[in-house]
């Protein structure tokens, strides 16, 4: 059964940067069948999407993160990961890695996110 | 882009029907079925409900039924029971390639 689990330090000082691994099992991140992404929650309020890749294809982003987030792959590994620069206290956030279906709206599968939080 | 919008809150009482509405924009709802919903219970990850805008996963009571007209998505529960409270939230495709959410809405059985 496919599996995916967060990983990565729970906190992260200012200004410094916010990294997260997503390891996926029992399925690979190679796949033309599914995307993989990153969404998030702030404590006490709603979803906000983050941005999500396809392997082989393009990599697409919250506009309001754009300039501070990269998420990347790690074949050999069956990995995907979140690169977030310039941490704020306003990103403190459980964040949670999903896959999602080609060609639909379908998040099928979600991890059972990590809480990171932004402080000195 | 702007969230979706959804209300903060709806109430109902155990075996009636309640809907939620998710009201966006031509640029997201209006023009892709590419329409999700996600039922949260607290300190879980969401679940998913309905995908493209009315399919119901294997699994998801068929209590949950989702639609749309023009702008607005809408998720409808009926036969309320008590194991639905909890957090929904909507989500759409975007004309920019990016997907938004709404704001969610906290469900309450009485």
């Amino acid at each position: 059964q496919l599996q995916l689990q967060e990983s990565g330090p729970g906190l992260v000082k200012p200004s410094e940067t916010l990294s997260l691994t997503c390891t996926v099992s029992s399925d690979s991140i190679r796949s033309s069948s599914y995307h993989w992404g990153w969404i998030r929650q702030p404590p006490g309020k709603g979803l906000e999407w983050i941005g999500n890749m396809y392997f082989g294809g393009s990599t697409y982003y919250n506009p309001s993160l754009k300039s501070r987030v990269t998420i990347s792959a790690d074949t050999s590994k069956n990995q995907f990961s979140l690169r977030l620069t310039s941490a704020t206290a306003a990103d403190t956030a459980v964040y949670y890695c999903v896959r999602r279906r080609t060609g639909s709206s379908w998040r099928d599968c979600w991890g059972q996110g990590t809480l990171v939080t932004v402080s000195s | 882009q702007s969230a979706l919008t959804q209300p903060a809150s709806v109430s109902g009482s155990p075996g009636q029907s309640i809907t939620i509405s998710c009201t966006g924009t031509s640029s997201d709802i209006g023009n892709y079925n590419y329409v999700s919903w996600y039922q949260q219970h607290p300190g879980k990850a969401p679940n998913v409900l309905i995908y493209d805008v009315s399919n119901r996963p294997s699994g998801v009571s068929n209590r949950f039924s989702g639609s749309k007209s023009g702008n607005t998505a809408s998720l409808t529960i009926s036969g309320l029971q008590a194991e639905d409270e909890g957090d929904y939230y909507c989500n759409s495709y975007t004309s920019t390639s990016t997907w938004v959410f709404g704001g969610g809405t906290k469900l309450t059985v009485l």
